[in-house]
């Protein structure tokens, strides 16, 4: 059975602080996406990486696929409280449906 | 506007009354899916679907029935609803089919959630 861990599961922080969500796996996956979910809503893709030791930005986030491809990590630098919400990584394998991680709930505070 | 829309929105009921949440997409999507989401166990798939009157079983099937009789619509029944089936339920579609080379990108509803008494 595939897994996708993701840690931490929950994140409290101030306004401007920076922080990274990490998403790991023992399965090799030949994309991962992250989506983001505000309360009262569906998930929301934000970015899809494809290649081993890929790095894409959006904005202030900075996504990155492991070289193994078995992992990867958000990084949100100077976080507002817009950014608050549940972070969701999920992973696509060969033949398989999309593998949800249980996702990081991140609050940031003014 | 590309959507996926779910209704209802909020639904509570008892114990063995059987309901549908309707699920319809505007975006000629192959392939839909349901999953359920509880706290501290994430989104599960519960049914999916590849094409019209092509369906199959996810992760947490049992007390779950579904049909695609239309390319837009995917309706999730469920005949004699339990409390343990209370949870907030998403409707999902994508382009691209599981195991399809592609980004699999799944395009979510608003949810419904669904409290079982």
């Amino acid at each position: 059975t595939q897994l996708l861990e993701q840690s931490p599961q929950f994140l409290s922080i101030q306004e401007g602080e920076n922080l990274t969500v990490y998403c790991n796996s023992s399965s090799v996956f030949s994309s991962l996406q992250w989506y983001r979910q505000e309360p009262g809503e569906g998930p929301v893709l934000l970015v899809t990486v494809v290649t081993g030791g890929e790095v894409k930005k959006l904005k202030r986030l900075t996504f990155q696929f492991g070289d193994a491809r078995k992992d990867s990590s958000l990084h949100i630098t100077a976080a507002q409280p817009g950014d608050t919400g549940l972070y969701l990584c999920a992973g696509e394998a060969a033949g398989t449906a999309l593998i949800f991680g249980k996702g990081t709930t991140l609050s940031v505070s003014s | 506007e590309a959507q996926v829309t779910q209704n209802p929105r909020y639904l509570i009921t008892v114990t063995g009354k059987k309901l549908t949440v309707t699920c319809s997409q505007n975006m000629n999507h192959e392939y839909m899916s349901w999953y359920r989401q509880d706290p501290g166990l994430g989104l599960r798939q519960i049914y999916y679907s590849m094409n019209v009157e092509v369906t199959d079983k996810g992760d947490v099937p049992e007390g779950y029935k579904v049909s695609r009789k239309e390319k837009r619509n995917f309706p999730l029944i469920l005949e004699s609803p339990s409390p343990n089936q209370t949870s907030l339920y998403f409707c999902a579609s994508s382009t691209i089919l599981p195991g399809e080379r592609g980004y699999n990108e799944q395009f979510f509803g608003p949810g419904t959630r669904l409290t079982v008494l």
